[in-house]
């Protein structure tokens, strides 16, 4: 089975930190996304990455960036996490973009 | 308009009965239809994609109306494990993007 890991499951942090989130996956898939979840909005896409070293900007990138070092780690960072950052942050990766997303399990992330 | 639009609920339904979701896209171009499941409190997971003929999966039949630009989804004899948030998704050709609705949710009564 395919499998994605999130490095915290909750994580409470204040405004001005940097957050570092760790996502890992281990069938050796290309693409790596990152969104987060809100209620009323569905998840939104950050960043995405096709390849080590590569990534896009997506939909809501402000606040954001990513680093992908390795073809198994997708890391998203906030260098200075504001309130509006509270979310639900979902790492997902894929071989090809078929529609087939493996999501981790999730990282909650509160900004106080 | 949004790019996909979905009527958040909740849809509270006995068990044993049928139920039907809708969810509308705007991009005409949009490829690819899919319908994903997300329980509480946990990851979104791939239910089925859907297919211009319309796919049966058990007690789950998908259905894409391109014309009216919307695909369905309907759960025959829910079960009260079928209760959780389903997602329409599709695929943008435009962007190469996968495109989330912000889910249905879906409760099944005793």
């Amino acid at each position: 089975d395919v499998k994605v890991t999130q490095s915290s499951r909750y994580l409470v942090k204040r405004t001005g930190e940097k957050v570092f989130l760790e996502c890992v996956q281990d069938m050796d898939h290309e693409n790596m996304f990152w969104y987060r979840q809100d209620p009323g909005l569905g998840l939104r896409l950050i960043y995405f990455s096709y390849d080590v070293k590569m990534k896009e900007k997506g939909d809501i990138p402000e606040g954001y960036s990513v680093s992908r070092e390795k073809k198994e780690r997708f890391s998203l960072i906030l260098e200075s996490a504001s309130t509006n950052q509270t979310s639900m942050y979902l790492c997902a990766s894929c071989v090809l973009n078929t529609g087939e997303l493996f999501f981790g399990e999730g990282s909650r992330l509160t900004v106080l | 308009r949004k790019e996909v639009e979905q009527d958040p609920g909740p849809f509270n339904v006995p068990e044993g009965a049928t139920v039907a979701f809708n969810c509308t896209y705007s991009n005409s171009a949009s490829q690819s239809f899919f319908w994903y499941r997300q329980d509480c409190r946990k990851e979104p997971k791939l239910l089925m994609s859907v297919y211009s003929s319309g796919n049966e999966d058990g007690r789950f039949t998908a259905q894409l109306n391109r014309a009216s630009q919307y695909i369905s989804l309907l759960i025959r004899d829910s079960k009260l494990s079928d209760s959780a948030t389903y997602l329409c998704v599709f695929l943008s050709s435009n962007t190469g993007k996968l495109i989330f609705g912000q889910g249905t949710t879906l409760q099944v009564k005793p």
